[in-house]
């Protein structure tokens, strides 16, 4: 089936540095893709979708000079977390939609990238 | 918010037995998907349901959908230690197209020995 695979697992990082996340589709190319954050016991919440060779868009609320997204390739889009702080620590995941014939057939996630800003 | 309610928020059941959980959401769909997060990790797809659907087996999992009421049910039969995660629903508006999934609350289900 479908493979996403997202690096690195976890990160720790030092406030005011950067951080990349990738994420890569293994078997199938995905033109979209989703950002999505998550905190401790709670649900997901998207952040912005990344579509190749297009700018991402970004939710109301989420800082997109903060929160980079790349998505240069069928195979690969990043989430780079800029001048981190604290306050940027949290579960980040993403996630591609399974499509064939035009009909969704559910969504594959990442495993998701745990990040600590100390 | 647009994002769907779970209950119970957590579950904790002993192994054998069966474990139910509901979502409700607040807009129209085009499908409902189930979907299970295990500690620290990704999602994983369970099952889908389309809005034309009322009920859908997949092994031990029965999921059922009443559009009417705005409200779906997952059912694990037979739990096992292993289901122990949490679980998620998410609504999909669209119908086709690579679009974005409004998740609940999610509910932690603990199946202890």
């Amino acid at each position: 089936g479908a493979v996403v695979s997202q690096h690195p697992s976890r990160v720790i990082c030092k406030s005011g540095t950067s951080v990349k996340i990738e994420c890569r589709s293994l078997d199938f190319q995905a033109t979209t893709m989703f950002w999505y954050r998550q905190f401790p016991k709670q649900s997901l919440m998207l952040m912005a979708t990344s579509n190749e060779g297009s700018k991402a868009t970004y939710e109301q609320g989420v800082e997109k000079d903060k929160f980079l997204i790349n998505h240069a390739s069928l195979t690969l889009s990043t989430l780079t977390v800029t001048s981190a702080h604290p306050e940027d620590s949290s579960f980040y995941i993403c996630s591609a939609p399974g499509i064939s014939g035009g009909l969704s057939y559910g969504y594959t996630f990442g495993s998701g990238t745990r990040l600590t800003v100390v | 918010s647009q994002q769907g309610e779970e209950d119970p928020q957590a579950l904790s059941i002993q192994e054998g037995e069966n474990a139910t959980m509901n979502c409700s959401y607040k807009t129209s769909i085009n499908n409902l998907q189930w979907y299970r997060q295990n500690s620290g990790r990704g999602l994983v797809h369970l099952i889908l349901i389309r809005s034309n659907e009322r009920e859908k087996h997949s092994g031990r999992l029965r999921v059922t959908l009443d559009t009417s009421k705005k409200s779906s049910s997952l059912l694990i039969t037979a739990s096992r230690a292993a289901d122990t995660a949490s679980y998620f629903c998410a609504t999909d508006p669209n119908t086709g197209t690579a679009s974005k999934l409004t998740f609940g609350t999610g509910t932690r289900l603990q199946v202890t020995l």
